[in-house]
């Protein structure tokens, strides 16, 4: 079964501090892994898309790793600030029986405190 | 207008009412997708258009019935819902099928009393 996993389901840091989201998937067989920023009770904002014969994409302060041997991703935030506040959601699209359609994790709450 | 727009943003309904979401893209976009996210679980895709036909249906109630008149409209029709129908219901929409990336609506809040 083809599925996403986003440790750790909350975080919270100090403003300014540098962090690392992770997110990790059960098949090497990708399109591509998409990043996702979501404010309460709002819908998803689109941060980064890494396709699968990429390593890295780097948007800002944020950058986003792949790495599709061992089904991982990261996405690193630099220099956090409190508007970064929200559920960061990574979505994997897989080859196979799931047709390139995005399979969710249930994403990881960030909150930076001032 | 631009991007994916879902109207309305808030909906109360009984269980006996029939109410429809829409969602309109204007991106050029040819697929479209409706996705259903409630607390503590990850979003979950219900269906998909590509070319304005139905290429997926995620084991989705009947109670749900969705209609895609052409490549920038979709929508989800509503009736005889329970109260677990009530959450967050997202609108996507992407150049094509098959690993495109997918652009969101700001969504619609449903709640079924």
């Amino acid at each position: 079964k083809q599925e996403v996993t986003q440790i750790p389901a909350a975080l919270s840091v100090p403003e300014g501090e540098n962090l690392v989201l992770n997110c990790s998937f059960t098949d090497s067989a990708i399109y591509n892994l998409q990043w996702f920023r979501q404010d309460p009770g709002k819908g998803l904002t689109s941060l980064l898309l890494i396709q699968s014969s990429q390593r890295e994409q780097t948007s800002g302060r944020l950058n986003a790793s792949l790495d599709k041997s061992s089904g991982r991703s990261t996405l690193y935030i630099a220099a956090s600030q409190p508007g970064d506040s929200a559920t960061y959601l990574c979505a994997v699209s897989f080859y196979g029986g799931s047709q390139g359609n995005l399979i969710f994790g249930k994403g990881t709450k960030l909150s930076v405190k001032p | 207008e631009t991007g994916v727009t879902q109207t309305p943003r808030h909906l109360v309904m009984g269980m006996t009412n029939k109410k429809s979401l829409k969602c309109e893209q204007h991106l050029g976009h040819n697929a479209m997708y409706w996705y259903k996210q409630s607390a503590k679980k990850p979003l979950e895709l219900m269906f998909v258009y590509n070319f304005k036909e139905q290429t997926e249906n995620n084991s989705v109630p009947s109670r749900f019935s969705p209609e895609c008149p052409n490549s920038s409209h979709l929508f989800l029709h509503l009736h005889t819902l329970q109260p677990e129908d009530s959450a967050l219901y997202l609108c996507a929409s992407s150049q094509s099928m098959g690993g495109y990336e997918q652009y969101f609506g700001p969504g619609t809040r449903l709640t079924v009393t």
